[in-house]
């Protein structure tokens, strides 16, 4: 069970959009669509922002998108603002055996 | 609102056995819900350590499978994690959550740094 692949780094201006890729196998994010998204701002608790693939929980704004396509993931934040400074985190159910796996995570940088 | 509130030593002996309670509240522990435990190193990223059901079904992370045990306390309203041997590289900020959607952490405590050091 490996973590799954994130870019570093991603970086926008305001009011542009960025996206973020998260790449797992076939027993992970291709197998299943309970792919989540995740911001952490600095000291904070992560928070989720896109659940099975591309819903988002309540409160979350439509800015914030998801999708997926063979074992790649996808967030698409739009219109970015100072506030979507922050990182990201990709996670997926992996497996048979009710296992997780997160990704490597992806400091997106509001320039 | 369900809140998630973690306790615990903040330093542990290196060959020790970290312990971790969450409390939680405003919802119930035998909800249908599973409770999760998440690590993340400083300056690292999430590892997802196992979860638990109301009922004591659980599953663990196979790299950690070997140290870990999570139990549920249905009166008190919270659960916990034990990790016995730990060493250096157990030093983290652990938190605990709640998988509200399907195989999907919802809710997240504050997390508490754990350092293992002598």
């Amino acid at each position: 069970q490996s973590a799954l692949t994130q870019p570093p780094s991603a970086s926008g201006s305001p009011g542009q959009s960025v996206t973020i890729s998260c790449t797992g196998t076939s027993s992970d994010v291709g197998g299943y669509n309970y792919v989540s998204w995740y911001q952490q701002h600095p000291g904070k608790a992560p928070k989720l922002i896109i659940y099975e693939v591309n819903k988002r929980p309540s409160g979350v704004p439509d800015r914030f998108s998801g999708s997926k396509s063979g074992n790649t993931a996808s967030l698409t934040v739009s219109g970015l603002q100072a506030e979507d400074e922050a990182d990201y985190y990709c996670g997926s159910h992996a497996g048979s055996n009710n296992l997780r796996v997160f990704g490597t995570g992806t400091k997106v940088t509001v320039l | 609102q369900v809140q998630l509130q973690e306790s615990g030593p903040g330093l542990v002996k290196p060959s020790g056995t970290l312990s971790l309670t969450c409390a939680v509240s405003g919802g119930s522990i035998t909800s249908s819900n599973w409770w999760s435990w998440v690590r993340q190193p400083p300056g690292k990223g999430l590892e997802w350590i196992g979860e638990i059901y109301h009922g004591g079904n659980t599953n663990y992370n196979p790299s950690l499978k070997s140290r870990v045990t999570m139990s549920v306390d249905k009166s008190k309203n919270q659960f916990s994690l034990n990790l016995s041997s730990v060493t250096a590289a157990d030093t983290a900020v652990y938190y605990c959550a709640r998988s509200g959607y399907p195989y999907t952490v919802d809710y997240w405590g504050q997390g508490t740094l754990v350092t293992v050091s002598s």
